[in-house]
């Protein structure tokens, strides 16, 4: 049972428009973490949300968690070729300190020039 | 500025066979851990330790065997390969403790496996 599901799976875009990635779950998580991963790498760590109805920005990226902190969005304006590549949530449910991450199911993203 | 670093970076085996996958961290962190990476299915945990002599199971951990003699090294054993372990496997560790900031994760390159 994936906890995190995220939508759409894949997204082909033009460069210049807008989008928006949807992470969701029945669960609540004390913190939502967005990665992005590259071919060939590691995912990377792009944002943190702790708060329900947090918003944080990125240059044109921008985070929202959900006001239940079930659900998280990712949204990018005017797409760029180098924003391609997985965009993974990871969702921390609270452990005593030591808080497992779980991952969603991922969206794999194209920017075309 | 190594992080953390998992060798190999590619390997086949054939069904039946044994082998471990590296990983060691520089960071000094307590958490480690190993996941799977399959299309469509994200990041699935393996096993995970929170520090020297402490390890889990994930939530896909058949098959698979860890231990943790430092707080660097977090090798993972492949006892029997099967073809369903045929995936892409990642190491990641990270510090520990209360706050949500302490839960980034710092990922290796990966470790693509194909067991024929």
């Amino acid at each position: 049972t994936q906890l995190l599901e995220q939508s759409p799976q894949f997204l082909s875009i033009q460069e210049g428009e807008n989008l928006t990635v949807y992470c969701n779950s029945s669960s609540v998580f004390s913190s939502l973490q967005w990665y992005r991963q590259e071919p060939g790498e590691g995912p990377v760590l792009l944002v943190t949300v702790v708060t329900g109805g947090e918003v944080k920005k990125l240059k044109r990226l921008t985070f929202q968690f959900g006001d239940a902190r079930k659900d998280s969005s990712l949204h990018i304006t005017a797409a760029q070729p180098g924003d391609t590549g997985l965009y993974l949530c990871a969702g921390a449910r609270p452990n005593f300190g030591n808080e497992k991450l779980t991952f969603g199911t991922g969206t794999r993203l194209t920017i075309i020039p | 500025n190594a992080g953390v670093t998992q060798t190999p970076k590619f390997q086949v085996l054939k069904t039946g066979q044994s082998m471990t996958l590296q990983c060691a961290q520089d960071m000094n962190h307590e958490y480690m851990s190993w996941y799977r990476q399959d299309p469509g299915m994200g990041l699935r945990l393996i096993h995970y330790s929170v520090g020297a002599g402490i390890t889990d199971q994930g939530e896909v951990p058949n098959g698979y065997n860890v231990s943790r003699s430092t707080t660097e090294d977090f090798p993972l054993r492949l006892l029997s390969a099967a073809p369903s372990q045929t995936s892409v496997y990642f190491c990641a560790s990270r510090s520990t403790g209360q706050g949500a900031m302490n839960t980034e994760a710092f990922f290796g390159q990966g470790t693509r496996l194909t067991v024929v």
